[in-house]
């Protein structure tokens, strides 16, 4: 059964880089028709899809978030990861890794979820 | 402002029956892409409860399903539990955004 956990630091200052990795258990992140996935959830509000990223490599981007963001995977450590630059507390949330059954599927299953803060 | 229009809360007595409707457009689930729901318990992560507009996964009570018609979806649960008590969220895909769109979500009280 595949699971995910993200990691990385849960503060970040403003303007800097938010940096996020997922690691991929029980299953390989080069299966095919899988594409890993980040989705956000602002502190009490709904879900933000933020991009993915197909097992070939292709990156699909929020158009909102496009010119800030670089999704990418190691397929040698069995992770994908999230960079987002320039960042401001409009950035604070849940951040969630999933995996998605293709570019227009489900997403199944999800992360535990890592709340990264933006402050100084 | 949502791509995907959820009521913001429905409530319901235990043993009932609500709906919950997800209204999109041309783009999105009028252009016969599917449509995914999701459960989120309070504090937890979201969890697939429906999956290409009416399918369930293994493990999800038949309780739960769902329907969809031009360019709504709803998802209906019978039978209303106190654990059902939780925020669901649709999901689809946007040709006009190139990717996945979410509702805003409904938050479900069982009374």
């Amino acid at each position: 059964q595949v699971q995910l956990q993200e990691s990385g630091p849960g503060l970040v200052k403003p303007s800097q880089t938010l940096s996020l990795t997922c690691t991929v258990s029980g299953g390989s992140i080069s299966s095919a028709n899988h594409f890993w996935s980040w989705i956000r959830q602002h502190p009490g509000k709904g879900l933000e899809w933020i991009g993915y990223i197909s097992n070939s490599g292709s990156p699909y981007y929020n158009p909102s978030l496009k010119s800030r963001l670089s999704i990418s995977v190691d397929t040698t450590q069995n992770q994908f990861s999230l960079k987002l630059n320039s960042v401001t507390g409009a950035d604070t949330a849940v951040y969630y890794c999933v995996r998605a059954y293709g570019a227009h599927s489900w997403f199944d299953p999800w992360g535990q979820g890592a709340l990264v803060t933006v402050s100084s | 402002q949502s791509v995907l229009t959820q009521p913001p809360s429905v409530s319901g007595a235990p043993g009932q029956r609500v709906t919950i409707s997800c209204t999109g457009s041309n783009s999105n689930i009028g252009a016969g892409y599917n449509v995914h729901w999701y459960q989120q318990l309070p504090g937890t992560a979201p969890k697939l409860l429906i999956y290409g507009d009416n399918s369930r996964p293994s493990g999800v009570s038949d309780r739960f399903s769902g329907s969809k018609s031009g360019t709504s979806a709803s998802l209906a649960i019978t039978g209303l539990q106190a654990e059902d008590e939780a925020d669901y969220y649709c999901q689809s895909y946007d040709s006009s955004l190139s990717g996945s769109v979410f509702g805003g979500g409904t938050k479900l009280t069982v009374l």
